[in-house]
Parts: C-alpha cells; structure tokens; sequence
C-alpha cells in the first residue's frame, strides 16, 4: 500500500524557518517524481514545487521561488521541504504528491497524497 | 500562468440525481485536465486525469470530457460519498506551472 506521511509542521513567526518532511513506502520512491502542493484554511490547492525521480530536476512556483528548496533522499525514501522567510500568507496544510507513472499517461498529475501537515505562520 | 475557473461554486443535488461541474482555463491545455475529489479532513483524491480517463479505482459514475478550454465532470447517479469539494487541475505546462480551479462544493439538496 503506498504511503507518504508528511511531519515538522507547527507554528512558526513570520521571517522563521522551518523544515518538512514526507516518509514515503509502498512503492519504489526512487522511481517516480514527487511533489508538495499547499492549501490555506478553507481555500484551494496551490502547487508549490516539483522534483524530479533522481533530485536533478527541480521547479517551484513563483510564491515561493528563493524562498523554499525541495530535496529528496533516496534512500531514506524521504522528501523534504526547506521552507525559508515564511510569511502569513505561507499559513497552509502542506501535502507532498506523488506524480504518476510516466509510462502510465497521467504525468503531471497527482495520485498519492500524504495526509498534510500543517503550517502556521503568526506573530 | 493559465488561469482556471470552475462553476458553479457550490452545486446542490439531490441523492440519485446527476451532476455536472464546469471547469474552464484561461488558454488552451490540450487534454492535460485532471478532477479532484476532497472530503473535509482528508487530502485530495485523484478522479481523472487526461480529461476523461478514470483513475484507478473510480467508479464508472464519474466522467470528464472536453479538451482545449471547456471540462466538464459528471456524476451520473449521486450516492451519498460523493458529496465533496471538487477541484480541476489543468498539467500542460512544462516547465510545471500547475494550477488549480478555486472548486466545486456539492451539497446533498
């Protein structure tokens, strides 16, 4: 069964820093790209960034650029979020995602979630 | 960045009726639209991507059409689980540039 539980979530002061984690199992985390996608209390989804199988390809979006770094460990079948400068408007539940087979026709998709952790950015 | 838009914003239907949820993007994606299920507490659930193709696990009472700018998600025959937020999410930028719509809330009337 695959699962990706995410952890480090809290609350944090506006400028602070804090550091995600997604344990994943169930299937070869090697193999397949991932990504974290957020969503503020009672909003919508909002892609944050993406990471390639082998942690050479990374993207982010704008809200975040300079500001976040993706990573991954292969071996520990772990993916991280190194969040940076956090402002309120950061305030979200992060989920990672899995993004699907290639081979499958839905990349660029998300098919595995986590359950999220939760992020609080307040002064 | 292609903007999406969904609607209506929440949907009202009764048990056994059909749905149908819209979802459309600021410029053309192709087929590259995917539907999302979310129940409150829970993460996302992946419906369909490609437009229509079902995901793994999904009933047959959902199904998605359309390509270029207009989607639309139908529920054939509401059972009581299928009372949730719904989202599209629009993939065919590359680099990733993925957006979401804002949702569908669909309420048991």
């Amino acid at each position: 069964e695959v699962q990706l539980v995410e952890s480090g979530g809290g609350l944090v002061q506006p400028g602070g820093s804090l550091r995600l984690s997604c344990a994943a199992s169930g299937f070869t985390f090697s193999s397949y790209e991932m990504n974290w996608v957020r969503q503020a209390p009672g909003k919508g989804l909002e892609w944050v960034s993406y990471i390639s199988s082998s942690g050479s390809i990374i993207y982010y979006a704008d809200s975040v650029k300079g500001r976040f770094t993706i990573s991954r460990d292969n071996a520990k079948n772990s993916l991280y979020l190194q969040m940076n400068s956090l402002r309120a408007e950061d305030t979200a539940v992060y989920y990672c995602a899995r993004d699907p087979d290639p081979l499958g026709g839905a990349e660029g998709t998300f098919d595995y979630w986590g359950q999220g952790t939760l992020v609080t950015v307040s002064s | 960045e292609i903007a999406m838009t969904q609607s209506p914003v929440s949907l009202s239907v009764s048990p056994g009726e059909r749905a149908t949820l819209s979802c459309r993007a600021s410029q053309s994606v192709s087929s590259n639209l995917a539907w999302y299920q979310q129940k409150p507490g829970q993460a996302p659930r992946l419906l369909i991507y490609g437009a229509s193709t079902r995901a793994t696990g999904i009933p047959a009472r959902f199904s998605g059409s359309g390509s270029g700018t207009e989607f639309t998600l139908t529920i054939s025959s509401l059972q009581s689980e299928d009372f949730a937020v719904y989202f599209c999410q629009q993939y065919n930028d590359w680099p990733p540039v993925y957006t979401f719509g804002q949702g569908t809330k669909l309420e048991i009337k």
